[in-house]
């Protein structure tokens, strides 16, 4: 089964961009990268879905270089409502899906 | 509103004392699944079911049991809770269909369970 490995915590100043890396050196072929983010007492909320190259949505924007073993999430001048903890979980092929630690975003005002 | 519920929001038990959290989708999702959430250990998977009577093992099965007898309901089962299973508990589902890999997961609000 795949894993993922993320920095366990970032600090960024409001206004700021964010870039949380995500490395998966095992990836599989089919496996898509799927990044979450989530509040406490709340359950994870999918932010965007990547094959390849480049994603944008209105939230962030993820980019994954060619040997896919890594992926890096940005998200764009950063408010304190954006402090949270983000996933960046793997499919265990169509089954398991393993969620880790996740990486603690904290907005400093 | 499509949605995933989970009930109770916060269950208070003693060792021994069976119970039942339940899992609710009305988005006709496929695959359903358990997750437990605890400090310093992130989000561990429990069960999956990828339909109707077919369900499988994640990461942290033991002491827990899980049925899918409908497409909508995935009810997780506490025979003989220990205080070991205090936990956050969440359920989420998926319109994976089979040997998909780009899922979306939609989780429920998650269940405080506080086994004493």
């Amino acid at each position: 089964l795949a894993k993922t490995t993320q920095p366990i915590s970032m600090d960024s100043y409001e206004g700021q961009e964010v870039n949380i890396t995500c490395s998966h050196n095992n990836i599989a072929t089919n496996d898509y990268i799927t990044w979450y983010q989530q509040f406490p007492s709340q359950g994870p909320r999918f932010i965007i879905q990547g094959y390849k190259t480049k994603v944008t949505n209105e939230v962030a924007s993820l980019f994954i270089p060619a040997d896919r073993k890594s992926s890096t999430l940005s998200l764009p001048r950063v408010s304190l409502s954006d402090t949270a903890v983000y996933y960046c979980p793997l499919s265990g092929g169509y089954q398991k899906v393993t969620f880790g630690t996740g990486t603690k975003l904290q907005v400093i005002p | 509103e499509a949605q995933v519920t989970q009930n109770p929001r916060y269950l208070i038990t003693v060792t021994g004392k069976k119970l039942t959290v339940t899992c609710s989708q009305n988005m006709n999702h496929e695959y359903m699944s358990w997750y437990r959430q605890d400090p310093g250990l992130g989000l561990r998977q429990i069960y999956y079911s990828m339909n109707v009577e077919v369900t499988d093992k994640g990461d942290v099965p033991e002491g827990y049991k899980v049925s899918r007898k409908e497409k909508r309901n995935f009810p997780l089962i506490l025979e003989s809770p220990s205080p070991n299973q205090t936990s956050l508990y969440f359920c989420a589902s998926s319109p994976r269909p089979k040997y998909a890999t780009n899922e979306k997961l939609f989780f429920g609000s998650g269940t405080q369970l506080s086994v004493l």
